[in-house]
């Protein structure tokens, strides 16, 4: 078993719905890390966060420490959203960051 | 643009070739990061260097051999590589502060095919 599981591993989802992509690990963190990967390759760091809730734009973060889970959610959903999304956590006393699998996000027009 | 550039962002090379990866960050940031991504399978971590000095080195085979000459600059220099070594190899930068990675900047990756 990872010690960072993703789910779902693939969405598929009409313009304007509400998104929620989930991330759960089994280690101690430091941080947790939403990333966004393009067709393209590049990867772009959208949230690190040690508690709470963090938003961005149409993007919001949560994360519940007790129960070692994350949520990444996208409101309004928009064909450019369509990506990868990364879930990765700073691993207490490893100093390295460990890797979900990634979900596979489609927006239809 | 994120501020790390990795060049170039496409390779084919022979597995009998020598060839190398470069990565620049103008951040100032103090650490910089090699990882690998093949096709359905998560990020791995192949490399950490924090100030020039390498602090982790992920069990990578030794055909792969980083170098980071200051903390801007970061290569990975590769030779006899196997087909299997192809994938999409990124460079990443961040501010570590104690036991912190901090928020990771990537470059865009340089994809490697090994014929």
């Amino acid at each position: 078993k990872n010690e960072v599981e993703q789910s779902p591993q693939n969405l598929t989802a009409q313009e304007g719905e509400f998104i929620t992509i989930n991330c759960s690990y089994s280690v101690g963190i430091s941080a947790l890390h939403w990333l966004q990967q393009h067709p393209g390759g590049g990867i772009v760091s959208l949230f690190m966060l040690s508690s709470g809730k963090k938003k961005h734009g149409r993007l919001i973060a949560t994360i519940n420490i007790q129960e070692k889970h994350s949520s990444l959610h996208i409101t309004a959903s928009h064909p450019r959203d369509s990506a990868v999304y990364i879930c990765a956590v700073g691993v207490v006393g490893a100093q390295k960051l460990v890797f979900g699998q990634g979900t596979r996000l489609t927006i239809n027009p | 643009e994120t501020g790390v550039t990795q060049t170039p962002r496409h390779l084919v090379m022979g597995m009998t070739n020598k060839k190398s990866l470069k990565c620049e960050q103008h951040l100032g940031h103090n650490a910089m990061y090699w990882y690998k991504q093949s096709a359905k399978k998560p990020l791995e971590l192949m490399f950490v260097y924090n100030f020039k000095e390498q602090t982790e080195n992920n069990s990578v085979p030794s055909r792969f051999s980083p170098e980071c000459p200051n903390s801007s600059h970061l290569f990975l220099h590769l030779h006899t590589l196997q087909p299997e070594d192809s994938a999409l190899y990124l460079c990443a930068s961040s501010y570590r502060t104690g036991g912190n990675t901090g928020e990771l900047f990537f470059g865009e990756g340089s994809r490697l095919t090994v014929l």
